[in-house]
């Protein structure tokens, strides 16, 4: 079973605030990393698919940028609101056959 | 609406029962997945799909049983072999491949007593 770290655990942030979190994953074999998020009481939605060393998305105030070579992905929120409080989980795929998720970051916004 | 239903959304069961817990798409997704949440880890995957009368093992499939009749559903049985039943379960599906984007279902919270 592969590691796939997620930090910080937990974090807490006032309205308005730019945050950022890291996925780390074993830089060996690389097909995909996923980005969800992952509101109380709703299922995960899908935010990002990176495949490409050096990808950024963007998808309104969040972005995200891969580095396949050091094994990590870091997710940015600018100007955080208290809608983006959730769980924001990373999932590593080395072969395109299997997720390998991280435990998740939760991210609390204060108004 | 088109998504991903599972049900119940809680279940509770006596040690050494076996349970079935549904799944059902309505996304024409040829691919399906099982996946355990436990406190402190991450989702991990039990079992997956990527057509009917097909499937394979993820990391920890023993003490489950799946099937995959129709391209709809994929069914999840927990046997009494499972050592620690209570989890978080949560259904998934793609159209083909996993770099496509993965739905999720409200997931089932399965306690044995």
């Amino acid at each position: 079973i592969l590691n796939v770290e997620q930090s910080p655990q937990s974090l807490h942030v006032q309205e308005g605030d730019s945050t950022n979190f890291t996925c780390s994953f074993p830089s060996s074999n690389f097909y995909a990393l996923h980005w969800y998020r992952w509101e109380t009481a709703k299922s995960p939605e899908a935010l990002f698919v990176m495949t490409l060393n050096g990808d950024e998305k963007k998808k309104g105030r969040i972005s995200a940028t891969l580095n396949t070579k050091e094994g990590y992905s870091y997710l940015y929120i600018k100007g955080s609101q208290p809608e983006d409080s959730a769980t924001y989980l990373c999932a590593f795929e080395p072969t395109g056959n299997q997720f390998y998720f991280g435990t998740g970051t939760s991210l609390t916004v204060i108004p | 609406d088109g998504g991903i239903t599972q049900s119940p959304k809680y279940l509770f069961r006596k040690e050494g029962q076996n349970v079935t817990l549904s799944c059902e798409q309505n996304l024409n997704h040829d691919a399906m997945y099982w996946y355990r949440q436990d406190p402190g880890q991450g989702l991990r995957l039990i079992y997956y799909s990527q057509i009917v009368n097909d499937f394979q093992k993820g990391d920890i499939a023993e003490g489950y049983s799946v099937s995959r009749e129709k391209k709809e559903s994929f069914p999840l049985t927990v046997t009494s072999a499972q050592k620690n039943p209570t989890a978080f379960y949560l259904c998934a599906s793609t159209y083909r491949t996993l770099t496509d984007t993965q739905y999720f279902g409200p997931g089932t919270r399965l306690t044995v007593l």
